[in-house]
């Protein structure tokens, strides 16, 4: 089956850096991949959606100058979190549509568990 | 305003047999996904319904009725590695996934 991969799986920044998260789509080419944000004993929450060679659409409420989302190929997309803060740590995940597409299952990476001290 | 309901929790007893209840209110409908998540895990894909009935995959089926916005998890001899939290999700019209909130499950030997 489609193999989604993201990295890291943990991070520990200081407040007001900047961390970069990679989820790339292994054996599949992915034009559409999706970020969620899940807190503690919550669900998903999207936070936006990543197309290959064109700006993210983020959800409502997601500030785009804080979570940059990049899309440069079809196999990569990478989240920033800049300027990091406390309020921000979270469990990110990121998504994609499998081989399938839209009648398919979404694969998801393994997460990335992000800590601002 | 688009919506999925289903219990925050539920336990049940090693061996028996659970049922997980979604019912959902969305603007479209192009399909039904369950996730099984373990606690600070990523989900993992269980099932996928577009058509009425029930899909039987080993100890899992799901089923779904359309006309009533109502779908159900259910696992079988249950296990104790079964304990996870379970999210239903269902794509809308515009192809965007709308999400419960997940139903924690609880098995007890």
């Amino acid at each position: 089956g489609a193999v989604v991969s993201q990295h890291p799986s943990r991070v520990i920044c200081k407040s007001g850096t900047s961390v970069k998260i990679e989820c790339r789509s292994l054996d599949f080419q992915a034009t559409t991949m999706f970020w969620y944000r899940q807190f503690p004993k919550q669900s998903l929450m999207l936070m936006a959606t990543s197309n290959e060679g064109s700006k993210a659409t983020y959800e409502q409420g997601v500030e785009k100058d804080k979570f940059l989302i990049n899309h440069a190929s079809l196999t990569l997309s990478t989240l920033t979190v800049t300027s990091a803060h406390p309020e921000d740590s979270s469990f990110y995940i990121c998504s994609a549509f499998g081989l399938a597409g839209h009648t398919g299952e979404l694969f998801f990476g393994e997460g990335s568990r992000l800590t601002v001290l | 305003g688009q919506n999925i309901d289903q219990p925050t929790e539920m336990t049940a007893t090693e061996g028996a047999i659970v049922q997980i209840n979604c019912t959902y209110q969305t603007s479209g409908f192009n399909g039904l996904f369950w996730y099984q998540q373990h606690a600070g895990e990523a989900p993992t894909f269980l099932s996928y319904n577009v058509l009425d009935g029930l899909e039987e995959k080993g100890r899992f089926s799901s089923f779904l009725s359309r006309s009533k916005g109502y779908s159900y998890l259910l696992l079988k001899e249950l296990q104790m590695k079964d304990s996870a939290s379970y999210l239903c999700a269902v794509r809308d019209s515009n192809y965007q996934l709308i999400w419960g909130a997940g139903t924690k499950l609880i098995i007890k030997p």
